[in-house]
């Protein structure tokens, strides 16, 4: 399996612009997860999808963020327009309940967002 | 709602010694517990979970870690530390059922560095 795939893996940006970040999850996977890294904030969940429904975006910091889940096999968090202080690495996760729960999470390695 | 606390944010070691990293958590419902490692410039690497049974639970590299339900903490240990062991490493909780099951709460993340 090719892990969780994510796009791009490194993005500079300028303030004001939109990005959009993507993930592929492992297939077969059932739970999505976005994530925020920072030195100042360590690891922030985003928000999460299960069968690609959001059952969690309480994470998600403020309008201007939005993720979707179109598929089982692809996801975007877009953020418009973006700030310098998004400027962070961003990691996708997925897990399964099928057959029965692993509750490992398998993370994607990353897209190290930079907003000048 | 759960927290993570990881009492040491550095921990130097030297090759081949022992090492201990401390994590404490809080939670007013049952939990699962994890170790995940992050080598530089990567995704976050599941190292052992928690879920039931024997509270000793031993990982992949050499680590293992002991669940102490009274002392609510879950800390991990390698009796003999390799350069290669040179990362970040996260403990992490997640409900053990119900609605926010899958949602994984992180701590802030301990340097371990291993000196020749």
């Amino acid at each position: 399996d090719a892990g969780v795939i994510q796009s791009p893996r490194h993005e500079v940006t300028e303030m004001g612009q939109e990005v959009t970040l993507r993930c592929k999850p492992i297939s077969g996977h059932d739970y999505l997860f976005w994530y925020r890294q920072t030195m100042m904030r360590g690891l922030e969940l985003l928000i999460y999808f299960n069968n690609n429904v959001p059952i969690d975006d309480s994470g998600m910091p403020e309008d201007r963020f939005s993720a979707k889940m179109p598929n089982a096999s692809f996801s975007t968090l877009k953020i418009q327009p973006s700030e310098p202080r998004d400027s962070a690495v961003y990691f996708c996760a997925s897990s399964t309940t099928r057959p029965r729960s692993t509750d490992t999470q398998y993370f994607g390695p990353g897209t190290r967002l930079t907003v000048l | 709602a759960q927290s993570v606390t990881q009492l040491d944010s550095q921990v130097p070691v030297f090759e081949e010694a022992p090492v201990e990293l401390r994590c404490n958590y809080s939670s007013s419902v049952s939990v699962y517990l994890f170790w995940y490692v992050q080598y530089p410039n990567q995704g976050l690497q599941l190292l052992l979970k928690y879920l039931s049974g024997s509270t000793l639970v031993k990982g992949i590299n050499g680590f293992e870690a002991e669940f102490n339900k009274s002392q609510t903490s879950f800390h991990l240990r390698k009796p003999s530390v390799h350069i290669s062991d040179t990362a970040e490493y996260f403990c992490a909780v997640t409900p053990a059922g119900g609605t926010s099951y899958g949602k994984l709460t992180f701590g802030q993340g301990t340097i371990l560095t291993v000196h020749p």
